[in-house]
């Protein structure tokens, strides 16, 4: 069974510092996709990024970029410059492309400091 | 913005009631789902359905029923609530298999509380 671990339960970055949130993974498939996804505090859901197993280039959004390690089953999630909008929980997942089941992480709290 | 809705967002109510949760969705998805996110904020699948008719149980087992009569809209009914049932819920949707970008898109949840 596929599982997804975020092995930080809370981080803290000062404002305008880079963070690196930690995912892994376990799956025996080679078709997947992963997400990033973020909960402000009493706010909807949303992706902030995805990746497509397939594609070896790691995806970026504007401050946001992962570090996909195929091998390593590794996908974590780099802000850089962090804002103060950063602040919220983040869930890493993973959707498997042959029975279209979704695995959240157990998220990370991250507060970004002043 | 994701156009999926939810209502009530916030409801406070007395053991032994009734309640339904709406979520109704304007994208066409034919995956749709609800999560139960407990005060840690992880989150427990407790329905899903793949469209019109298919409702499936989810990982966490769950008191409340769905039901899927329209495609736009999946409602989740707890017929008599306890305080056990005190949670925020989370309806979300998909496009089914691997067609588009694979994400879900969720609504802002409906925080329930039962004294």
């Amino acid at each position: 069974a596929q599982t997804v671990t975020q092995s930080q339960p809370e981080m803290s970055v000062q404002e305008a510092e880079t963070v690196t949130l930690s995912c892994t993974y376990d799956t025996s498939e080679s078709d997947y996709y992963l997400f990033w996804y973020k909960q402000p505090p009493s706010r909807q859901m949303i992706l902030v990024i995805r990746q497509e197993a397939y594609k070896q280039q790691n995806a970026t959004e504007n401050r946001f970029s992962v570090n996909f390690q195929k091998a390593a089953k590794s996908f974590s999630l780099k802000i850089s410059d962090s804002q103060l909008g950063d602040a919220a929980m983040y869930f890493c997942a993973y959707r498997s492309n042959r029975d279209d089941k979704i695995i959240f992480g157990k998220g990370t709290r991250l507060h970004i400091l002043p | 913005e994701a156009d999926i809705y939810q209502t009530p967002r916030y409801l406070v109510i007395g053991t032994g009631k009734k309640i339904t949760l709406e979520c109704s969705q304007t994208m066409g998805h034919d995956k749709m789902y609800w999560y139960q996110q407990d005060p840690g904020m992880e989150l427990h699948l407790i329905h899903y359905s793949y469209g019109v008719n298919s409702t499936e149980k989810g990982d966490l087992s769950s008191e409340s029923t769905v039901s899927r009569i329209r495609t736009e809209h999946f409602p989740l009914t707890l017929e008599s609530a306890r305080p056990s049932h005190t949670s925020q819920y989370l309806c979300a949707s998909s496009v089914l298999g691997r067609v588009g970008t694979g994400e879900l898109f969720f609504g802002e949840g409906s925080r329930l509380t039962v004294l």
